[in-house]
Protein backbone atom coordinates (compact mmCIF):
# COMPACT_ATOMS: atom_id res chain seq x y z
CA UNK A 1 0.00 0.00 0.00
CA UNK A 2 1.01 3.61 -0.67
CA UNK A 3 2.13 5.37 2.13
CA UNK A 4 2.87 9.41 2.11
CA UNK A 5 5.32 10.92 5.41
CA UNK A 6 5.70 14.44 6.24
CA UNK A 7 8.16 14.36 8.79
CA UNK A 8 7.87 18.13 10.06
CA UNK A 9 4.97 18.81 11.93
CA UNK A 10 5.48 22.12 12.19
CA UNK A 11 7.90 24.94 11.31
CA UNK A 12 8.01 28.49 10.94
CA UNK A 13 9.82 31.17 8.68
CA UNK A 14 10.57 34.49 8.83
CA UNK A 15 8.85 36.75 5.99
CA UNK A 16 10.97 37.30 2.96
CA UNK A 17 13.10 34.42 3.95
CA UNK A 18 13.17 30.65 2.07
CA UNK A 19 11.67 27.21 3.50
CA UNK A 20 11.36 23.92 2.48
CA UNK A 21 8.77 21.35 3.42
CA UNK A 22 9.45 17.61 3.28
CA UNK A 23 7.38 15.22 1.99
CA UNK A 24 8.36 11.32 1.42
CA UNK A 25 6.13 8.18 -0.06
CA UNK A 26 6.55 4.84 -0.64
CA UNK A 27 5.12 3.02 -3.63
CA UNK A 28 6.04 0.24 -6.17
CA UNK A 29 4.41 1.84 -8.99
CA UNK A 30 6.22 3.46 -11.68
CA UNK A 31 4.24 6.14 -13.29
CA UNK A 32 1.87 8.08 -10.71
CA UNK A 33 1.63 12.14 -9.63
CA UNK A 34 2.14 14.30 -6.38
CA UNK A 35 0.67 17.24 -5.21
CA UNK A 36 0.91 20.00 -2.62
CA UNK A 37 -1.84 20.94 -1.24
CA UNK A 38 -2.34 24.42 1.12
CA UNK A 39 -5.22 24.60 4.11
CA UNK A 40 -5.25 28.24 5.33
CA UNK A 41 -7.05 28.68 8.24
CA UNK A 42 -9.99 29.30 6.15
CA UNK A 43 -10.08 25.28 5.80
CA UNK A 44 -10.08 25.64 1.84
CA UNK A 45 -8.03 22.98 0.39
CA UNK A 46 -6.00 25.16 -2.28
CA UNK A 47 -3.92 23.11 -4.99
CA UNK A 48 -0.28 24.53 -4.78
CA UNK A 49 2.08 22.63 -7.40
CA UNK A 50 1.79 19.14 -9.27
CA UNK A 51 4.26 16.77 -10.48
CA UNK A 52 4.04 14.26 -12.74
CA UNK A 53 6.18 11.70 -12.33
CA UNK A 54 7.30 10.79 -15.16
CA UNK A 55 8.60 14.18 -15.70
CA UNK A 56 12.06 14.57 -15.21
CA UNK A 57 11.95 18.32 -14.86
CA UNK A 58 10.88 19.88 -10.71
CA UNK A 59 8.05 21.65 -11.22
CA UNK A 60 7.47 25.35 -10.45
CA UNK A 61 4.69 27.93 -9.95
CA UNK A 62 6.27 31.10 -8.81
CA UNK A 63 7.15 31.22 -5.57
CA UNK A 64 6.61 27.58 -5.50
CA UNK A 65 9.04 25.13 -6.67
CA UNK A 66 10.04 20.79 -5.80
CA UNK A 67 12.37 19.49 -5.75
CA UNK A 68 11.42 15.83 -7.06
CA UNK A 69 13.71 12.76 -6.29
CA UNK A 70 11.90 9.85 -8.20
CA UNK A 71 15.14 7.30 -6.69
CA UNK A 72 14.67 8.49 -3.08
CA UNK A 73 10.98 8.83 -3.62
CA UNK A 74 11.23 12.57 -2.22
CA UNK A 75 8.78 15.27 -2.95
CA UNK A 76 9.63 18.19 -1.18
CA UNK A 77 8.22 21.85 -1.64
CA UNK A 78 10.59 25.16 -1.37
CA UNK A 79 8.97 28.48 -0.77
CA UNK A 80 10.68 31.16 -1.55
CA UNK A 81 10.35 34.65 -0.54
CA UNK A 82 7.62 33.68 2.40
CA UNK A 83 4.68 35.87 2.97
CA UNK A 84 2.14 36.31 5.65
CA UNK A 85 -0.50 34.83 3.29
CA UNK A 86 1.52 31.68 3.29
CA UNK A 87 0.66 30.86 6.76
CA UNK A 88 -1.56 27.46 6.49
CA UNK A 89 -1.06 23.77 6.80
CA UNK A 90 0.87 22.13 3.77
CA UNK A 91 -0.13 18.57 2.65
CA UNK A 92 1.79 16.38 0.33
CA UNK A 93 -0.66 14.12 -1.43
CA UNK A 94 0.57 10.59 -4.34
CA UNK A 95 -2.09 9.71 -6.62
CA UNK A 96 -1.08 6.12 -8.57
CA UNK A 97 -2.77 5.14 -11.70
CA UNK A 98 -2.84 1.56 -11.20
CA UNK A 99 -6.39 0.85 -9.38
CA UNK A 100 -8.98 3.58 -8.08
CA UNK A 101 -6.38 6.87 -8.68
CA UNK A 102 -7.48 7.95 -5.38
CA UNK A 103 -5.08 10.56 -3.29
CA UNK A 104 -2.69 9.65 -0.59
CA UNK A 105 -2.64 12.55 2.30
CA UNK A 106 0.51 12.91 4.45
CA UNK A 107 -0.41 14.13 7.82
CA UNK A 108 0.36 17.85 7.14
CA UNK A 109 3.11 19.93 8.12
CA UNK A 110 1.91 23.38 9.97
CA UNK A 111 3.89 26.36 8.53
CA UNK A 112 3.79 29.78 10.13
CA UNK A 113 5.54 32.71 8.79
CA UNK A 114 6.58 35.43 11.16
CA UNK A 115 6.23 39.19 10.37
CA UNK B 1 -19.02 31.79 -8.34
CA UNK B 2 -18.47 28.93 -6.45
CA UNK B 3 -16.78 25.70 -7.68
CA UNK B 4 -17.90 23.34 -4.87
CA UNK B 5 -20.07 24.00 -2.41
CA UNK B 6 -21.16 22.29 0.58
CA UNK B 7 -24.42 22.87 2.97
CA UNK B 8 -24.34 23.61 5.58
CA UNK B 9 -20.97 24.86 6.44
CA UNK B 10 -21.37 24.04 10.52
CA UNK B 11 -23.73 21.43 11.82
CA UNK B 12 -23.95 20.63 15.61
CA UNK B 13 -26.06 17.67 16.59
CA UNK B 14 -27.01 15.12 19.26
CA UNK B 15 -25.73 11.36 19.06
CA UNK B 16 -28.28 9.38 17.41
CA UNK B 17 -29.61 11.63 14.94
CA UNK B 18 -29.36 11.27 11.28
CA UNK B 19 -28.22 14.07 9.26
CA UNK B 20 -27.20 15.10 5.69
CA UNK B 21 -24.15 17.18 3.75
CA UNK B 22 -25.11 18.28 0.36
CA UNK B 23 -22.33 19.20 -1.77
CA UNK B 24 -22.61 21.03 -5.36
CA UNK B 25 -20.17 20.98 -8.15
CA UNK B 26 -20.03 23.70 -11.17
CA UNK B 27 -17.07 22.27 -13.58
CA UNK B 28 -18.82 19.88 -15.12
CA UNK B 29 -16.52 17.41 -13.76
CA UNK B 30 -17.45 13.74 -13.89
CA UNK B 31 -15.92 12.54 -10.59
CA UNK B 32 -16.65 13.76 -6.74
CA UNK B 33 -15.49 12.67 -3.90
CA UNK B 34 -16.16 12.77 0.22
CA UNK B 35 -13.17 13.07 2.75
CA UNK B 36 -12.68 13.24 6.35
CA UNK B 37 -10.54 15.68 8.35
CA UNK B 38 -10.07 14.42 11.89
CA UNK B 39 -9.15 16.94 14.45
CA UNK B 40 -5.04 16.20 13.95
CA UNK B 41 -6.22 17.53 10.27
CA UNK B 42 -5.58 13.68 9.01
CA UNK B 43 -7.31 13.83 5.47
CA UNK B 44 -8.68 10.42 4.52
CA UNK B 45 -10.65 9.51 1.41
CA UNK B 46 -13.94 7.63 2.36
CA UNK B 47 -16.06 7.76 -1.18
CA UNK B 48 -15.74 8.75 -4.64
CA UNK B 49 -18.40 8.79 -7.65
CA UNK B 50 -17.95 8.83 -11.18
CA UNK B 51 -20.11 9.57 -12.67
CA UNK B 52 -23.11 8.80 -10.92
CA UNK B 53 -20.84 5.16 -10.13
CA UNK B 54 -19.75 4.47 -6.96
CA UNK B 55 -15.79 3.97 -7.60
CA UNK B 56 -14.19 4.15 -4.09
CA UNK B 57 -15.70 2.91 -0.33
CA UNK B 58 -12.84 3.33 1.74
CA UNK B 59 -14.07 0.67 4.84
CA UNK B 60 -16.34 3.28 5.86
CA UNK B 61 -19.05 2.40 8.24
CA UNK B 62 -21.99 1.61 6.64
CA UNK B 63 -24.06 4.87 8.54
CA UNK B 64 -22.83 6.46 5.88
CA UNK B 65 -24.29 6.38 2.72
CA UNK B 66 -23.45 8.52 -0.11
CA UNK B 67 -26.00 9.59 -2.94
CA UNK B 68 -25.31 11.07 -6.40
CA UNK B 69 -28.52 12.12 -8.05
CA UNK B 70 -26.79 13.90 -10.93
CA UNK B 71 -22.82 14.38 -11.72
CA UNK B 72 -22.51 17.80 -10.17
CA UNK B 73 -24.24 16.53 -6.91
CA UNK B 74 -23.26 14.03 -4.37
CA UNK B 75 -24.13 13.98 -1.16
CA UNK B 76 -22.96 11.99 2.54
CA UNK B 77 -26.11 10.74 4.78
CA UNK B 78 -24.82 9.92 8.04
CA UNK B 79 -27.29 7.32 10.33
CA UNK B 80 -27.35 6.84 14.13
CA UNK B 81 -24.18 10.05 14.39
CA UNK B 82 -21.44 8.97 16.98
CA UNK B 83 -18.94 10.88 18.85
CA UNK B 84 -16.78 10.00 17.13
CA UNK B 85 -17.91 11.43 13.37
CA UNK B 86 -16.99 14.73 14.97
CA UNK B 87 -14.82 15.94 11.75
CA UNK B 88 -14.42 18.62 9.20
CA UNK B 89 -15.76 16.95 5.90
CA UNK B 90 -14.83 17.74 2.48
CA UNK B 91 -16.49 17.06 -0.79
CA UNK B 92 -14.29 17.56 -4.03
CA UNK B 93 -14.36 16.88 -7.50
CA UNK B 94 -11.86 16.51 -10.25
CA UNK B 95 -12.67 16.54 -14.05
CA UNK B 96 -11.79 12.51 -14.63
CA UNK B 97 -11.20 9.81 -12.75
CA UNK B 98 -8.62 8.80 -14.51
CA UNK B 99 -6.47 11.84 -15.79
CA UNK B 100 -3.13 13.17 -16.17
CA UNK B 101 -4.22 16.01 -14.77
CA UNK B 102 -6.27 15.16 -11.67
CA UNK B 103 -6.21 18.41 -9.53
CA UNK B 104 -9.27 18.17 -7.30
CA UNK B 105 -11.33 20.85 -6.24
CA UNK B 106 -12.32 21.01 -2.98
CA UNK B 107 -15.15 22.65 -1.10
CA UNK B 108 -15.14 24.49 1.90
CA UNK B 109 -15.97 22.02 4.29
CA UNK B 110 -18.19 21.08 6.89
CA UNK B 111 -17.57 21.19 10.21
CA UNK B 112 -19.74 18.06 12.13
CA UNK B 113 -20.17 18.04 15.90
CA UNK B 114 -21.46 15.67 17.62
CA UNK B 115 -22.69 16.05 21.20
Amino acid sequence: AQTVTQSQPEMSVQEAETVTLSCTYDTSESNYYLFWYKQPPSRQMILVIRQEAYKQQNATENRFSVNFQKAAKSFSLKISDSQLGDTAMYFCAFMGTSGTYKYIFGTGTRLKVLA
Amino acid sequence: DTAVSQTPKYLVTQMGNDKSIKCEQNLGHDTMYWYKQDSKKFLKIMFSYNNKELIINETVPNRFSPKSPDKAHLNLHINSLELGDSAVYFCASSQYLASSYNEQFFGPGTRLTVL
